[in-house]
């Protein structure tokens, strides 16, 4: 089955710097990409996601790559803020009707 | 905005009682899923629900079982709880595919104790 691998798993960055997160699969019919972010209390949110057709998605200041033949995956978040600070997460996909397999999480910590 | 509500927030319960967790999705997606999250192993896939009474084993079905009886409300079940199964329980829903992946939307989560 899938596997998804995803580091860091934590990651500190500075007001206003980027960050990048990375992920690998292990299933090549993975088709379907998303991230997620997660607050405290709260249940993960879909952020951006991209499927296997893409190299690439933005929205504003968040990113996706996606790397088909090195089966690898990155978010990208560029000018960080302090509500930025959350838990994301990374999923892989196979066929249709497959449920997400998610990596372990990486904690963004964003400081003023 | 989908909405996808567990019925409890926070549950405390005792070794080897039978436990319901009930999630309910207000968008008529066909699937329905169960998660489980603990720290440093992300979530876990416990059972999922491609429409109802259909029901699919994920990656850690033992001791769990799952019933979707109307298709917005989808039952996670353990059957003698034990204090291993202590974790945050999370559900999703999705719209059925049509061959095609699409997002799934979770809950807020419900935080179990079994003592």
């Amino acid at each position: 089955g899938e596997n998804v691998e995803q580091h860091p798993s934590t990651l500190s960055v500075q007001e206003g710097d980027s960050a990048v997160i990375k992920c690998t699969y292990s299933d090549s019919a993975s088709n379907y990409f998303p991230w997620y972010k997660q607050e405290l209390g709260k249940g993960p949110q879909l952020i951006i996601d991209i499927r296997s057709n893409v190299g690439e998605k933005k929205d504003q200041r968040i990113a996706v790559t996606l790397n088909k033949t090195a089966k690898h995956f990155s978010l990208h978040i560029t000018e960080t803020q302090p509500e930025d600070s959350a838990v994301y997460f990374c999923a892989a996909s196979g066929g249709a009707g497959t449920a997400l397999i998610f990596g372990k999480g990486t904690t963004l910590s964003v400081s003023s | 905005d989908v909405k996808v509500t567990q019925s409890s927030r926070y549950l405390v319960k005792r070794t080897g009682e039978k436990v319901f967790l009930e999630c309910v999705q207000d968008m008529d997606h066909e699937n329905m899923f169960w998660y489980r999250q603990d720290p440093g192993l992300g979530l876990r896939l416990i059972y999922f629900s491609y429409d109802v009474k259909m029901k699919e084993k994920g990656d850690i079905p033992e001791g769990y079982s799952v019933s979707r009886e109307k298709k917005e409300r989808f039952s996670l079940i353990l059957e003698s709880a034990s204090t291993n199964q202590t974790s945050m329980y999370l559900c999703a829903s999705r719209l059925g595919t049509g061959g095609r992946n699409q997002p799934q939307h979770f809950g807020d989560g419900t935080r179990l104790s079994i003592l």
